[in-house]
């Protein structure tokens, strides 16, 4: 089975700081993928990053990056340039490398960015 | 890009009414689908995997027979939650995966049963 932790229910960050959010997975599979998303008041998922478990360079989408230790299993997001947009539910997701397979979430950290 | 559009995105019933979500990929076939339940502040949970042509496989604790699924094509999910009971008020999303790294979400659903 597959398990995804979020050790940080809450997190907050002044504007224009960096925050690091947390997580760590136990699988089995040695192919797979790991996703951050976002989930803002709306509750629309939106996609922040993805990694594929076979790549060793970390992901990088403009002012989100990841840091993939795949040993350690740990997955964090780097949120960098912080702004207020960014507050929202952040969710670490699992998700084995099969077509139409399910995700396994965190149980998600909630960020607030201050101005 | 690929888009899942789910219908409606609010719904109030009263207690012993059936209601009906749909869940659509609109650029592109599905064969799988997931329906997920989100409590506020909660993550989501797996209800059960939606299989085209098929029966939907329902994760432990999801009462089957409450919780209808059908997938009549490969573009097209519904839940049907019925005899719906205030316990039921939830926010409900599905997914659709046009392969294995590109998963799309609807914008979900809230339920509110009186």
């Amino acid at each position: 089975a597959q398990t995804v932790t979020q050790s940080q229910p809450e997190m907050s960050v002044q504007e224009a700081e960096t925050v690091t959010l947390s997580c760590t997975y136990d699988t089995s599979e040695n192919n797979y993928y790991l996703f951050w998303y976002k989930q803002p008041p709306s509750r629309q998922m939106i996609l922040v990053i993805r990694q594929e478990a076979y790549k060793q360079q970390n992901a990088t989408e403009n002012r989100f990056s990841v840091n993939f230790q795949k040993a350690a299993k740990s997955f964090s997001l780097k949120i960098s340039d912080s702004q207020l947009g960014d507050t929202a539910m952040y969710f670490c997701a699992f998700m084995k490398h099969v077509t139409g397979n399910q995700f396994y979430f965190g149980t998600g950290t909630s960020l607030t960015v201050i101005p | 890009g690929a888009v899942v559009s789910q219908h409606p995105s609010r719904v109030i019933c009263k207690s012993g009414t059936s209601v009906k979500i749909e869940c659509r990929s609109l650029d592109f076939q599905a064969t799988t689908m997931f329906w997920y339940r989100q409590f506020p502040k909660q993550s989501l949970m797996l209800m059960a995997t939606s299989n085209e042509g098929s029966k939907a496989t329902y994760e432990q604790g999801v009462e089957k027979d409450k919780f209808l699924i059908n997938h009549a094509s490969l573009t097209l999910s519904t839940l049907t939650v019925t005899s719906a009971h205030p316990e039921d008020s939830s926010f409900y999303i599905c997914s659709a995966s046009q392969n294995p790294g590109a998963t799309y979400f609807g914008a979900g659903t809230r339920l509110s049963v009186l």
